[in-house]
């Protein structure tokens, strides 16, 4: 079952903020919205979560819907770096024993210069 | 600071070949996972230890595909008599914390993968 629903890919221009999209219309009461990157040839790497309230860090800003069934990423100041594949994912000790994480297709995000 | 490394990078067999991936998690750390990560795919999971103990393996694939992390640190993947479709990147990370009582804080490093082609 997707949990989550994220656009395929997206272009951003070096420098301006990218606006990544999530839609998760099912999530309940205890899960939480957590972002991670994936660089082409490495590891995916965390970026930020959250569960009710924006978060924001140094990598980036999360805003959360009030309802909760979407969320929107942001790097503020996009680079040549953030070109890679971004997932939402949503978890919770609930519904994700021992904290594994369920990723989807995520979103190619490709910035151009 | 160190973080996960695993070895191979790359790793080519022909069909039919045993091969074995290593991880060594970030020192400390007493939860490990392993990914498969087809290609154009996102990430899913195969395995989960805490500390030695093989908690979850209820992502393998196949009875071929075998784990071990025999002294709570480093662990292998290990697939028998490998298969075309068992092309994938294979991703390891380790967490510090273990069990169901993870916080949300708790974050997964990950390795930079061993990419499997079975000709």
């Amino acid at each position: 079952d997707a949990k989550t629903t994220q656009p395929p890919s997206m272009d951003c221009a070096e420098g301006r903020a990218a606006n990544l999209p999530c839609n998760h219309s099912t999530i309940s009461g205890n899960e939480y919205v957590y972002w991670y990157r994936q660089i082409h040839s490495q590891g995916p790497q965390y970026i930020i979560h959250g569960l009710k309230n924006n978060e924001t860090n140094e990598m980036a800003s999360l805003i959360i819907t009030e309802d909760r069934k979407s969320s929107t990423l942001i790097l503020p100041h996009a680079t040549l770096r953030d070109t890679a594949v971004y997932y939402c994912i949503v978890r919770s000790r609930k519904t994700d024993s021992w904290g594994k994480l369920q990723f989807g297709s995520g979103t190619q995000v490709v910035v151009t210069p | 600071g160190a973080g996960v490394s695993q070895s191979p990078r790359y790793k080519v067999a022909k069909r039919g070949q045993d091969v074995a991936l290593r991880c060594d998690p970030i020192s400390g750390h007493v939860s490990l996972f392993w990914y498969q990560q087809a290609l154009g795919q996102g990430p899913e999971f195969l395995t989960y230890f805490q500390n030695e103990a093989q908690l979850d393996k209820s992502g393998l694939p196949s009875d071929r595909f075998f784990a071990e992390r025999p002294e709570g640190s480093v662990s292998t993947l290990k697939i028998q008599r490998t298969q075309q479709e068992d092309s994938a990147v294979y991703l390891c990370a380790s967490r510090r914390t273990g069990g169901i009582e993870w916080a949300s804080t708790d974050t997964q490093y990950f390795g930079p993968g061993t990419r499997l082609t079975v000709l």
